[in-house]
């Protein structure tokens, strides 16, 4: 069974700076897909981020990023120059690789990121 | 637009009473699934389904049950034989090939009183 740590209740960030969540996870699959969710106070459920275990080069969408260690079993997000927006919930999560069948994902506790003026 | 609707956005329920939770799409996905939150946990899976007339049970299946009558539609109900379930209800779907991708909807938050 997988399973995907935030070791991280919450966390802060000044307006324009930046910022780093931490993810670990278990499993004993070698392809498999990592993501970051971001849960605003709407609680809408938005796809911040996507990895490929097999894909060595680390994943990058605008201001974020994320540092994936495939050894090390570590996911971590890297917000760079944060904004009030990105105040949230934050969630790792982990599939097994695409097999053509539904996929099953394992989330993790989550992080409450507050970004300040 | 393309999305998923999950109606309604607050519910209210008597202990003892079963309650159906909706969700729809559009986006023409074959597979959809229910996920329940609670404070200071993560998302957990309840059911899935990959294709119409067929589900799986998740990891807290116990409770529920679900239909796929029609691609578009899987709702939940949540039975009286569920011990705790006042959560928040999020339903996703994903599409193939690779089916990794899934995107939610906005949510349900049930309370029992």
């Amino acid at each position: 069974a997988q399973t995907v740590t935030q070791s991280q209740p919450e966390m802060s960030v000044q307006e324009a700076e930046t910022v780093t969540l931490s993810c670990t996870y278990d499993t004993s699959e070698n392809n498999y897909y990592l993501f970051w969710y971001k849960q605003p106070p709407s609680r809408q459920m938005i796809l911040v981020i996507r990895q490929e275990a097999y894909k060595q080069q680390n994943a990058t969408e605008n201001r974020f990023s994320v540092n994936f260690q495939k050894a090390a079993k570590s996911f971590s997000l890297k917000i760079s120059d944060s904004q009030l927006g990105d105040t949230a919930m934050y969630f790792c999560a982990f599939t097994p690789s695409d097999t053509g069948t539904a996929s099953k994902l394992t989330f993790g506790t989550g992080t409450r990121l507050q970004v300040t003026l | 637009d393309g999305g998923i609707t999950q109606s309604p956005k607050y519910l209210f329920r008597k202990e003892g009473q079963n309650v159906t939770l909706s969700c729809e799409q559009n986006l023409n996905h074959d597979a959809m699934y229910w996920y329940r939150q609670d404070p200071g946990q993560g998302l957990r899976l309840i059911y899935y389904s990959q294709i119409v007339n067929d589900f799986q049970k998740g990891d807290i299946a116990e409770g529920y049950s679900v239909s796929r009558e029609k691609k578009e539609s899987f709702p939940l109900t949540v039975t009286s034989a569920q011990k705790n379930p006042t959560a928040f209800y999020l339903c996703a779907s994903s599409s193939g090939p690779s089916y990794n991708e899934q995107f939610f909807g906005p949510g349900t938050r049930l309370t029992v009183l």
